[in-house]
């Protein structure tokens, strides 16, 4: 009945670990999302895929690598963990988001992730 | 200049009073807005989203937008305990695949 689902929920690893998501959606979208949340609550963009091809890539660090092996899945793995990464990673998912008036997005329950 | 601004709060609203929260953005060519309510330790979820000038009702929920003045609001009428939150707006940017900005969100205390 879950929408968008993600997996784990909480992710507790050491500095220079290699860590991975799941994100899954039954919504029938086109379009996946990977956002990270810090503590100051700001949501920001980090990946945007439609129909499994990558669209949007923001400025992220190489370390982090979506992969898309089918419309309804996004995963994203993290090289190297830093400090820094220690935050909530939504997975987000939307039609039409290439329409001006378009993409209505739903949010998985998101994956806090500790760096220590 | 942040992209979309909004005022951080907490704003502070008696139960049964109306809740006004303002959004403004930079990129003047964008036409799609939404409005996210966000609990703590949850979800963003969609609350509305609007694309045309004007008012849009939902509930006890208007959105408001006016592209001239680059702003969009909501309103919550007869504020519930339930609605204590933090509400993002989100914009999506001209000419683009589903590239959203979101603001920083305001936090909303109802007060019984």
């Amino acid at each position: 009945d879950t929408a968008v689902s993600q997996t784990p929920k909480y992710l507790v690893t050491q500095m220079g670990n290699d860590k991975s998501i799941k994100c899954e959606q039954n919504l029938g979208h086109d379009t996946m999302y990977w956002y990270k949340q810090d503590s100051k609550k700001f949501l920001k963009i980090m990946f945007s895929y439609n129909n499994k091809e990558l669209i949007i890539n923001e400025t992220v660090p190489n370390r982090f690598s979506p992969k898309s092996p089918d419309k309804a899945h996004l995963n994203l793995h993290i090289n190297s963990l830093e400090l820094g990464d220690s935050a909530v990673y939504f997975c987000a998912s939307s039609q039409a988001s290439w329409e001006p008036a378009g993409g209505e997005q739903f949010f998985g329950p998101g994956t806090r992730l500790t760096v220590l | 200049q942040k992209e979309v601004e909004q005022n951080s709060g907490p704003l502070s609203v008696p139960e049964g009073a109306i809740a006004s929260l303002n959004c403004t953005y930079s990129d003047r060519g964008s036409q799609s807005f939404f409005w996210y309510r966000q609990y703590s330790g949850k979800s963003p979820e969609l609350i509305m989203s609007i694309y045309s000038n004007g008012d849009k009702e939902d509930g006890r929920f208007t959105a408001q937008l006016n592209k001239a003045s680059q702003y969009v609001s909501l309103l919550i009428r007869d504020s519930q305990p339930s609605d204590s939150a933090t509400y993002l707006c989100a914009v999506k940017a001209p000419d683009s695949w589903g590239k959203f900005q979101f603001g920083a969100g305001t936090q909303v205390v109802v007060t019984p």
